[in-house]
């Protein structure tokens, strides 16, 4: 059973360009949560997400972010327009459906760098 | 208010040494917790659940208070390979939340 694979590992990008984070689940995971890490920082909440829905948004900027996860597919997080503070680490995990006190799995997570 | 605040840190401990880490969260309807640990540039790894008897794996041992929205970790006979940063997580109907984590570092 893979774990959440994430991809890329890294990404650059130059300001105005779009950057695409995919992050696939783990198996029979239908919970999919966005965080971002800036260096020397915490993890910051950005979205949660489970199929087709978004559930909670209130951690992901309003303008130029976007995030969907698919009936089909991976999770998406899209940043439109780049600049240079988008440069961070940026971590997908997952959980099972429905459970509580749930646990996270964390892919690798996509280095954004942006020129 | 954060929704979850954790120690400043960073703490710098020899080995051998006890050392605790405290976390405070806002939400009073959270009904579940857990410490991660983050090794530098790695993603973070689940290190226990909190239950709110306490409970205890090897030299880590963690507490909840419901009634001051406090959770702790305990490291007893620290290791070089703890050195970490922790990081507090509260849940609350699958919404989890971060704190920003406190860093440690076990030196010989």
């Amino acid at each position: 059973n893979a774990g959440v694979m994430q991809n890329p590992r890294h990404l650059v990008r130059r300001r105005g360009q779009e950057a695409r984070l995919r992050c696939s689940p783990m198996k029979g995971h239908s919970h999919v949560y966005w965080y971002r890490q800036l260096p020397e920082e915490g993890l910051k909440f950005m979205v949660y997400l489970q199929k087709e829905n978004i559930i909670d948004e209130s951690g992901m900027p309003k303008e130029r972010f976007s995030a969907e996860f698919p009936k089909e597919g991976p999770s998406i997080l899209r940043i439109q327009q780049v600049v240079r503070g988008d440069s961070a680490a940026y971590f997908c995990a997952s959980s099972p459906q429905g459970q509580g006190n749930e646990k996270l799995f964390f892919g690798s997570g996509t280095q954004l760098s942006v020129l | 208010r954060k929704e979850v605040e954790q120690d400043p840190g960073p703490f710098n401990v020899p080995e051998g040494a006890t050392v605790a880490f405290n976390c405070t969260y806002s939400n009073s309807a959270s009904q579940s917790f857990f410490w991660y640990r983050q090794d530098c540039r790695k993603e973070p790894k689940l290190l226990m659940s909190v239950y709110s008897s306490g409970n205890e794996d090897g030299r880590f041992t963690a507490q909840l208070n419901r009634a001051s929205q406090y959770i702790s970790l305990l490291i007893r006979d620290s290791k070089l390979s703890d050195s970490a940063t922790y990081l507090c997580v509260v849940e609350n109907n699958n919404d989890m939340r971060f704190g920003a984590g406190t860093r440690l570092t076990v030196k010989p």
